[in-house]
């Protein structure tokens, strides 16, 4: 089975622009989630999808959203960046059947997005 | 507000040693426990996951504990390898809402395996 795949892999945007981070997850998988990695903050999570609705989010400004599609297939974007917004946005996939809290959490390779 | 602390921040052993990670959170209402591993600008690679009704999990060289009531786990490596340098990280799955929350991670072990 192919795993999570990112894309793009690596992202130069500008201060003020906007940018869509899109997210593949392994066949079968409904959930997919979103984490945030910076040095100074670590994983933080981001948002979490399971059939097309947003179950969780994190403690994020409205300016990073998300959405999923009927394929699984979820995108992330983030308004108005900011040079703190430069980090490794990684996406994560599971079965996510009703017990959603048991099941184990794969990660994507993640994509490098640096602010100038 | 959970928080997920890990220890030690770095450690550098030679080849061949047994050692221990160590992870500590603040809030017992947990889903489960998870350890991956991350290797420089990689994604996250799972190695274990404990649920909360479990004790410890196993795999080949690695052994996670989990302590609930204590709010910590550890994560065994036997006989170390090169090939097991990369950064631990420690990640919790709490009860939210009825259903589960995020992971919440500590900030990791950056473990180094001297040949």
């Amino acid at each position: 089975k192919a795993g999570v795949t990112q894309t793009p892999r690596y992202l130069i945007k500008t201060r003020g622009q906007q940018v869509t981070l899109s997210c593949s997850p392994i066949s079968g998988h409904r959930s997919v989630s979103w984490y945030q990695q910076t040095p100074g903050q670590g994983l933080q999570f981001l948002f979490e999808y399971f059939s097309e609705t947003q179950r969780n989010k994190g403690n994020f400004p409205g300016r990073f959203s998300g959405r999923q599609f009927s394929n699984s297939r979820s995108e992330m974007n983030v308004s108005t960046l900011e040079l703190g917004d430069s980090a490794l946005y990684l996406c994560a996939s599971s079965p996510s059947g009703i017990h959603a809290g048991t099941d184990t959490q794969y990660f994507g390779p993640g994509t490098r997005l640096t602010v100038l | 507000k959970q928080e997920v602390t890990q220890i030690p921040a770095a450690l550098s052993v030679p080849e061949g040693e047994n050692l221990v990670l160590n992870c500590s959170f603040t809030d017992s209402a947990i889903y489960n426990l998870q350890w991956f591993r991350q290797d420089p600008g990689k994604g996250l690679t799972s190695l274990l996951l404990i649920q909360s009704s479990q004790r410890e999990q196993t795999s080949g060289r690695l052994n996670a504990s989990l302590d609930k009531s204590s709010g910590r786990s550890t994560l065994y490596i036997a006989a170390s390898q090169p090939g097991d340098s990369a950064t631990y990280l420690c990640a919790v799955r709490l009860y939210s809402g009825g259903g589960a929350d995020g992971l919440t991670f500590g900030k990791g072990t950056h473990l180094i395996i001297q040949p």
